[in-house]
């Protein structure tokens, strides 16, 4: 069956443009995370949803982030007033449901360059 | 705190074994997950671990050692297309974010 998709692959933009970047989960999973990872990196938690709820943003890094998941399916993640600190990839991952135990499959990622 | 320590990078030789060592300190203890990435590519999963003991699983194998807060992926027969970065990841406390080590790239030499 078809995996994890992102939109854009790549996003270029200038410093203090909004970006949207959108993640397509596999279909029945209800947990949805996004991540950021920076060149050489670990990957860093942004936030996590398990249906349409958030229930911890608390890896959101600042307040120009925001995201959202709608029908249990697409997510949005939102990047208001672009930072170059901003510039990193950023990956979406689902998993049939949250717990330790479950698999998290990921999304090519987005490439975010901020100039 | 939490943490996961691994080493930053490793070479090996084509052919060879290799044993990638990951350390963890969690707020409890819900498995341990194995992912490899290749470069520009999204990770993969390749183990998960929650009980002590060796996992096999063709030419990769992970243990676990509660008890010492450690795991290993052990690679044989190397191949070129095993050159990736492999990350380590812990479920703790939380039922739902993983902790994740900063990885592990390995290098493949002929």
């Amino acid at each position: 069956g078809a995996g994890v998709s992102q939109s854009p692959s790549n996003k270029v933009t200038e410093k203090g443009k909004d970006v949207e970047l959108r993640c397509d989960p596999i279909s029945g999973h209800t947990a949805l995370y996004w991540y950021r990872q920076s060149l050489g990196q670990g990957l860093e938690f942004l936030i996590y949803f398990q249906g349409n709820s958030a229930p911890d943003k608390s890896g959101l890094p600042s307040d120009r982030f925001s995201a959202e998941r709608t029908g249990g399916s697409v997510s949005t993640l939102t990047i208001q007033r672009t930072q170059q600190e901003d510039s990193a990839v950023y990956l979406c991952a689902s998993s049939e449901t949250s717990g330790g135990a479950y698999e998290q499959y990921f999304g090519p990622g987005t490439r975010l360059t901020v100039t | 705190g939490q943490n996961i320590d691994q080493p930053t990078e490793m070479t090996a030789t084509e052919g060879a074994i290799v044993q990638i060592n990951c350390t963890y300190q969690t707020s409890g203890f819900n498995g341990l997950f194995w992912y490899q990435q290749h470069a520009g590519e999204a990770p993969t999963f390749l183990s998960y671990n929650v009980l002590d003991g060796l996992e096999e699983k063709g030419r990769f194998s992970s243990f676990l050692s509660r008890s010492k807060g450690y795991s290993y992926l052990l690679l044989k027969e190397l191949q070129m297309k095993d050159s990736a970065s492999y990350l380590c990841a812990v479920s703790g406390d939380s039922n739902y974010q993983l902790i994740w080590g900063a990885g592990t790239k390995l290098i493949i030499k002929p």
